[in-house]
């Protein structure tokens, strides 16, 4: 298997509700990533997890919580956002270890939309 | 902060003509990453680029890095439709483990 999947695909929500999007990959990858992208710009990193635990946070708010339950695994929940928020939150992978090329893989993003 | 400079950010051109678009980065790496994103969708990966004078080629794109001019080109030859889309190039950064530097993006037009 060598992609990164995520769910859901398209994602409505309002500002009071809670939600969570989901990334997995079964490459054996121990380094995974979440960004957001609005359109025409390129992806900001958000946040990343190696060996499950959280090595950087770029000082996103708090009503964006990551969540890395095991190395194949890595959410993101959501709650009390706002409407410029709306974005495409792209999930990646890479490998992580020392000599390999590192390249990180996307997932097909979650397009979100906050109203 | 490593800075990561593309140009040009927009190019349109003709299918069948040859263009090249430049990937600028401000310290010191060793490998760059060429991806292209079509409209609503992901990054797909065209090139990982390891080391000075690695060059790759894929189809109609070709890849080329440079560590000490610290300089990357895309090269596209003879070019079609199918190419437009938007083309980023990123770099590891420095120290921190992780993060990769994209370029802002060259956004491609081929027409006819």
């Amino acid at each position: 298997d060598t992609e990164v999947t995520q769910t859901p695909k398209h994602l409505v929500m309002g500002m009071t509700n809670k939600k969570s999007l989901k990334c997995e990959q079964h490459m054996g990858h121990r380094a995974m990533y979440w960004y957001k992208q609005k359109a025409k710009k390129p992806p900001e990193l958000m946040f990343v997890y190696s060996y499950e635990k959280l090595s950087i946070n770029e000082s996103v708010p708090s009503r964006f919580s990551p969540e890395c339950p095991n190395s194949s695994l890595l959410n993101l929940h959501l709650h009390a956002l706002q409407p410029e928020d709306s974005a495409l939150y792209l999930c990646a992978s890479s490998p992580w270890t020392s000599g390999a090329s590192n390249e990180q893989f996307f997932g097909p993003g979650t397009r979100l939309t906050v109203l | 902060e490593l800075k990561v400079e593309q140009n040009p950010l927009f190019l349109s051109m003709q299918e069948g003509k040859n263009y090249t678009i430049y990937c600028n980065y401000s310290t010191t790496s060793d490998r760059l990453y060429w991806y292209r994103q079509d409209p609503g969708k992901s990054l797909e990966s065209l090139f990982v680029l390891l080391s000075n004078g690695a060059v790759k080629q894929e189809g109609r794109l070709m890849a080329s890095l440079d560590t000490k001019a610290r300089l990357s080109t895309l090269h596209i030859t003879a070019a079609v439709h199918d190419l437009s889309a938007t083309y980023f190039c990123a770099v590891p950064g420095g120290s921190t483990l992780g993060r990769l530097y994209f370029g802002r993006g060259t956004q491609l037009t081929v027409w006819p």
